[in-house]
Order: structure tokens, then C-alpha cells, then sequence
């Protein structure tokens, strides 16, 4: 069974940095991209960026660019999204997910991290 | 950057109906759009891709069409679980952007 398990919520302060982590399990990790999307609160879908696990080639959306980093460490079958300096405006909830492997879309999910900033 | 408008934004129905959500791109995208439905507190689920593809485990009821501009997903008889927020996004640009969301409440 395909499974994407993200790490758990967090609260941080402005000016924080911060790293999360999605753990894919029950398929060939290095082989599928991993992407990441924003939600805030009460908001839509933003896809923020997308990583091929197997070479860590990286694809950064133009409005994320710059703002995160996305990395993987196939040895832990492991994808990750940090920012060096948080602000209030990046509470929201991440999700990581799994891209098909014929389409730019996104077929398997993680139940999401839910980052707070507030001082 | 391309953008996604879907429409209505929000709208009621009851079990039973027929309903279609639309969904325009700025400029054309080919078939390079799909559809997800997002449960309160859950995340999305792949429903549809390019445009008309229903994504394994999906039921029937659902179905998707359109090309270049326009876009609708329809479900034929509504479900008590389709009460959800769907949303289009298109991979035609490397954008992958995604519509602001249509929210089907029951009526």
C-alpha cells in the first residue's frame, strides 16, 4: 500500500526556521516525484514545488522560489520542505504527494503538517 | 502564469442531482487538466486527469471533459460523500496551478 506520512504539527515563532518531512512507503520511492502544496487557512491549493527523489532534481514554483527548500534523502525514503526564516504568513496547512507517473498531477497524499507562526 | 477559474464557486444540491462544475484556463492547456475533491480536514483526492481520465477507484458517476479553454467535471447522481470542495488544476505550464475551488453543499 502506497503511504505518504508527514511529520506532525508545529508552532513556531517569526524569524524561525523550520523542516518537515514526508516518509513514503509500500512503493519504489527514488522512481515517483514528490510535490508539495500550501493551503491556508480557509484557502485553496498552491503548488509550491516538486522533487525527483532518485537525482534530487528540483522544480520550484515561480511564487515559492527562493521562499523554501524542498530536499529528499532517498536513503530514508524521505522528502522534506524548510524555510531558514519563518513568517506569520506561512501558517498553513503542507501537504506532500505523490505525482503519477504518466501526468503532472498528484495521485497519493499525506495527511498534511499543519505549521503555525506566531509570535 | 496561467490561470484557473472555476464556477460557481459555491453552490447547493440535493442526493440524486445531476451537477457540473466548469472550470476556465486563461489561455489554452491542451488536455493537461485534472480534477481533485477535498473532504473538510482532509486532504485532496485525485479524481480526474487530463481532463477525462478517471483515476483508478474513482466511481463512475464521475466524468470530466473539455480541451483547450473549457473545462466541466460532472457527477451524474449525486452521493452524500460527494459533499466536498472539488478544484481543477492544470500541468500544461510548469505552474501547475489550481483553480480557487468549487464548494457543493447539500441543499
Amino acid at each position: 500500500e502506497v503511504q505518504l506520512v508527514q511529520s506532525g504539527a508545529e508552532v513556531k515563532k517569526p524569524g524561525e526556521s523550520l523542516k518537515i518531512s514526508c516518509k513514503g512507503s509500500g512503493y519504489s520511492f527514488t522512481s515517483y516525484w514528490i510535490g508539495w502544496v500550501r493551503q491556508m487557512p480557509g484557502k485553496g491549493l498552491e503548488w509550491m514545488g516538486i522533487i525527483y527523489p532518485g537525482d534530487s532534481d528540483t522544480r520550484y514554483s515561480p511564487s515559492f522560489q527562493g521562499q523554501v527548500t524542498i530536499s529528499a534523502d532517498k536513503s530514508i525514503s524521505t522528502a522534506y520542505l524548510q524555510w531558514s526564516s519563518l513568517k506569520a504568513s506561512d501558517t498553513a496547512m503542507y501537504y506532500c504527494a505523490r505525482r503519477l507517473d504518466t501526468a503532472m498531477v498528484l495521485d497519493y497524499w499525506g495527511q498534511g503538517t499543519l505549521v503555525t507562526v506566531s509570535s | 502564469a496561467i490561470r484557473m477559474t472555476q464556477s460557481p464557486s459555491s453552490f447547493s444540491a440535493s442526493t440524486g442531482d445531476r451537477v457540473t462544475i466548469t472550470c476556465r484556463a486563461s489561455q489554452g492547456i491542451s488536455s493537461y487538466l485534472a480534477w481533485y475533491q477535498q473532504k473538510p480536514g482532509k486532504a485532496p483526492k485525485l479524481l480526474i486527469y487530463a481532463a477525462s481520465t478517471l483515476q483508478s477507484g474513482v466511481p463512475s458517476r464521475f466524468s470530466g471533459s473539455g480541451s483547450g479553454t473549457d473545462f466541466t467535471l460532472t457527477i451524474s447522481c449525486l452521493q452524500s460523500e460527494d459533499f466536498a470542495t472539488y478544484y481543477c488544476q492544470q500541468y500544461y505550464s510548469y505552474t501547475y496551478t489550481f483553480g480557487q475551488g468549487t464548494k457543493l453543499e447539500i441543499k
